[in-house]
This record gives structure tokens, sequence and C-alpha cells, in this order.
């Protein structure tokens, strides 16, 4: 089993939806939980932390629940620009520096 | 904010080879960085931990021997790949962590093939 799942997609919504993405994580010793986002060729870049009470970044919204070792991802009025694929990374349990990536998902917003 | 700047964004080089990858922290002191591979349609796997004036630590399955990574000063680390093949063609990413910043800075990633 990976440590970090993710649907690998693509997702292909129109402008203007919303569109969610979830993510598993095996650790349940992990401490801290982000969201990346990575364009194609290109290095990732932070998104937004995820925190357990919810966390909300104008179009984005992440969620935690560390019960179900669970993590989401919500994109409202999708934009062209979101199209990138969208990491979910946590850190390694005890060894607290080091992050574990999942997989990614693929976004593509169409006209 | 914090920035790793990484050299060079692109490199083609032949079989048995050897490749010098740099990531400098600009405004920051790393003390540790991570070294990340990331093949296509693949995820990024963290290959090493380099920590400033000691050995890296190495991830399962990567070799030591090939490699090569120097963390002579808090500001600069390298990733030597020696004598390269083919399979060792992929994205390779550095990273550090900035004190006080919630989340890991991602240098611009090397894109290596080797012919």
């Amino acid at each position: 089993r990976k440590e970090v799942e993710q649907d690998p997609g693509p997702f292909n919504v129109p402008e203007g939806a919303t569109v969610a993405f979830n993510c598993t994580y095996s650790n349940s010793a992990s401490q801290s939980f982000f969201w990346y986002r990575q364009d194609c060729r290109k290095e990732p870049k932070l998104l937004m932390s995820v925190y357990s009470s919810g966390n909300e970044d104008g179009r984005f919204t992440a969620q935690l629940n560390r019960a179900s070792q669970y993590i989401s991802l919500l994109i409202r009025d999708s934009k062209l620009s979101d199209s990138a694929t969208y990491l979910c990374v946590v850190t390694r349990g005890n060894a607290g520096n080091m992050l574990t990536f999942g997989g990614g998902t693929r976004l593509m917003v169409k006209p | 904010g914090a920035v790793v700047s990484q050299h060079p964004s692109r490199v083609i080089c032949k079989s048995g080879t050897s490749v010098k990858i740099e990531c400098r922290s600009l405004d920051f002191q790393a003390t540790t960085m991570f070294w990340y591979r990331q093949f296509p349609k693949q995820s990024l796997m963290l290959m090493a931990t380099s920590n400033e004036g000691s050995k890296a630590t190495y991830e399962q399955g990567v070799e030591k021997d090939k490699f090569l990574i120097n963390h002579a000063s808090l500001t600069l680390s390298t990733l030597t790949v020696t004598s390269a093949h083919p399979e060792d063609s992929s994205f390779y990413i550095c990273s550090a962590k900035f004190a006080g910043y919630n989340g890991y800075t991602f240098g611009s990633g090397t894109r290596l093939t080797v012919v």
C-alpha cells in the first residue's frame, strides 16, 4: 500500500465547476499535511497547509480527518488557470521534516 | 520569502559522464536540504537528505556512491550523478524547510537527459 494515495484523474471539468480531490495516508504518526500544486515540468508550489479544523483560502478549502487519515481539497468556481496536478503531501511520521508525496491528481479545466 | 535557486535547469549528457546539480538558499540558511527525483507521470520520490557538515542520509534503494551529495555550507548543497546512464534521466528537485515557514521551498528542478 502506498503511503499517500490519490486518484490520479484526470478530472476534466468546465470553468466555474466545483471539484473535490481526496487523499488517504497510511502513517498515523504523520503530523503535518499540505496540498501542493505542480504545473507540467515545474517544481511543486505550496497551495495550502491542512488543519484538522479545516481551512479556507479564497476558492480553496482543505479538510483533514485524522481518525480516517483522510485529506480533501475543494476548489470552487474553477478557473482555466487551476489546471495542474495537485499533490497531497504529508510529513513522514516521526521523521518530522521529511515529506511523502502522493502521486498527484491531475485537473483539467476546460472553457 | 525563502528562495532556493537550482542550477542547471536542463542538462543533456553522454552516458558515463558525471553531472553536478547545485541548490543554493538565497536568503536563509538551509541546514537540511532534501533531494527528490521525479520520473514522468510519477510523484516525487525522496532520494536523500543532506545536512550541513555531515554525511547525507540516503533512502533505501538509492546508491550513495552513484548520487554524491555535498552540503559543505549553510547555503549550498550539491548532487552529483556519477557515471550517468539513460535510466538516470529524470527531473531532480531540491527542497529546504525554512524556519518559521509552514512549508517547504523547492528549487526549480533540473531535467537531466542522458544519451
